[in-house]
């Protein structure tokens, strides 16, 4: 049973529009969240992320967004870029299972010029 | 340089075969983790290391063994592999439960 889901595995917009990621978990004890972007022949990197005492964190075009109450949480790029096109992960971790990370099974995102 | 590397970066093989993947770090990192990545899955925990003589079952570890040779080098082997273990492999390390970085990955078929 995945804790963590991205129930869309695909995303397209146009450039300059805004891209929304979302991503849902199941464990309540799941106390900090991360966004990482991959691009095709390379490992996954760290985007942004946000501990379960916020509900927003906002880095350059990116926020990301927790809904705690309803186990939620987004990710918005604006404006979009053709450079953000990649495999975008969710993942969650809590420091009672010694800050293991479950990820989610990703987005696609295409930023059409 | 890359801060984390793997080898190889491909590799097919044949079922029953023992293989081995290798991670090193430059980074100076504690722990050090092996993912799978198979498509709609994400990435799955196999094994990780705290430190040299702490290792760790993922969600995953069945099939697989893994052997910390060193702070820098953490290996990843399938003893016989099978046709269901054909996936991207990446290595990841982190100073503490710091954010992880994650090396290129490995292409690993089994035939």
């Amino acid at each position: 049973d995945q804790q963590v889901k991205q129930n869309s595995p695909s995303l397209s917009v146009q450039e300059g529009r805004i891209s929304i990621l979302n991503c849902d978990y199941t464990n309540s004890m799941f106390d900090y969240f991360l966004w990482y972007k991959k691009y095709p022949a390379e490992g996954p990197t760290f985007l942004i992320s946000i501990s379960s005492i916020k509900d927003k964190n906002e880095d350059g075009r990116f926020t990301v967004f927790l809904n705690k109450s309803a186990k939620h949480l987004s990710l918005h790029i604006v404006p979009s870029q053709p450079g953000d096109s990649a495999v975008y992960f969710c993942a969650a971790r809590s420091r009672a299972a010694g800050n293991k990370l479950t990820f989610g099974g990703g987005t696609r995102v295409l930023v059409k010029p | 340089d890359a801060d984390v590397t793997q080898t190889p970066r491909n590799r097919i093989t044949k079922t029953g075969k023992r293989i081995m993947l290798e991670c090193s770090q430059t980074k100076g990192h504690d722990r050090m983790y092996w993912y799978r990545q198979d498509p709609g899955l994400g990435l799955q925990l196999i094994y990780y290391s705290f430190d040299v003589k702490d290792i760790n079952k993922g969600e995953i570890s069945d099939g697989y063994s893994v052997s910390r040779q060193a702070q820098a080098k953490f290996s990843l082997s399938l003893e016989s592999a099978i046709p269901n273990q054909t996936a991207l492999y990446f290595c990841a390390t982190s100073k503490g439960a710091g954010e992880q970085f994650f090396g290129p990955g490995t292409r690993l078929t089994v035939l």
